[in-house]
């Protein structure tokens, strides 16, 4: 199963933009890039996803490398409230788990 | 729209007990998926069921845990003669769509099951 690296923790400080970055050498064609973020005693939240193109919603914009074994997940402006770990996960067609890893933990300090 | 609900929030067993854990799905939502968290873990796949059809059961252990997701009413995680190793977060998941690789899954807020 094709698997995601990131870093452990990183720190940001506030209304900073925040680069969240994530490998994924190993990723397959039709492997689609999900992102989500789970703050203290929450259950996971949807950030984003995509494919090939880069993409963007409300809450951030996700930038994929062309040959696609990377990509960065980009917060525009770190609150206090986007203290969290942030997973980044590959969704494939051998299974129908999102297999969270143990993400990078977000530290935002005023 | 409610989210997906999770009840109950917090849940105490004595070791051998049966622990019942409940998701009710967001509305419209027929496809539900179980996770467990052990504590400083991210999250493992246990499930993954659509209404009365269990898809995917290859995270869940073959002993002790069973999971439905009847044609009315939420589904249940069910934890027979439950273990000190059973405590940590179980969350559930449902999404609208078949095409579960091209969409987001909404998540509950957990049951968080401690065996004493």
């Amino acid at each position: 199963d094709a698997k995601t690296t990131q870093p452990n923790s990183m720190e940001s400080n506030e209304e900073e933009p925040v680069h969240l970055p994530c490998n994924h050498s190993t990723i397959s064609g039709t492997d689609y890039i999900h992102w989500y973020r789970q703050l203290p005693s929450q259950g996971p939240e949807y950030v984003i996803h995509g494919l090939t193109s880069n993409v963007n919603n409300r809450m951030a914009s996700l930038a994929i490398a062309e040959d696609r074994k990377s990509s960065t997940l980009i917060l525009h402006r770190a609150t206090l409230r986007d203290a969290a770990v942030y997973y980044c996960i590959l969704s494939t067609n051998s299974g129908y788990a999102l297999n969270f890893g143990k993400g990078t933990s977000l530290l935002v300090t005023p | 729209n409610a989210g997906v609900m999770q009840n109950p929030r917090h849940l105490v067993r004595r070791r051998g007990q049966e622990a019942r854990l409940r998701c009710s799905p967001m509305k419209g939502h027929s496809h539900v998926y179980w996770y467990r968290q052990l504590p400083e873990e991210g999250l493992k796949f246990m499930v993954y069921l659509q209404k009365e059809n269990i898809i995917d059961e290859s995270g869940m252990p073959k002993e002790r845990f069973s999971a439905e997701f009847p044609k009315e009413g939420p589904s249940i995680l069910r934890i027979q003669q439950v273990v000190r190793g059973d405590s940590a977060a179980y969350f559930c998941a449902s999404s609208p769509l078949q095409d579960w690789m091209n969409t987001e899954a909404f998540f509950g807020q957990g049951t968080r099951l401690t065996v004493v």
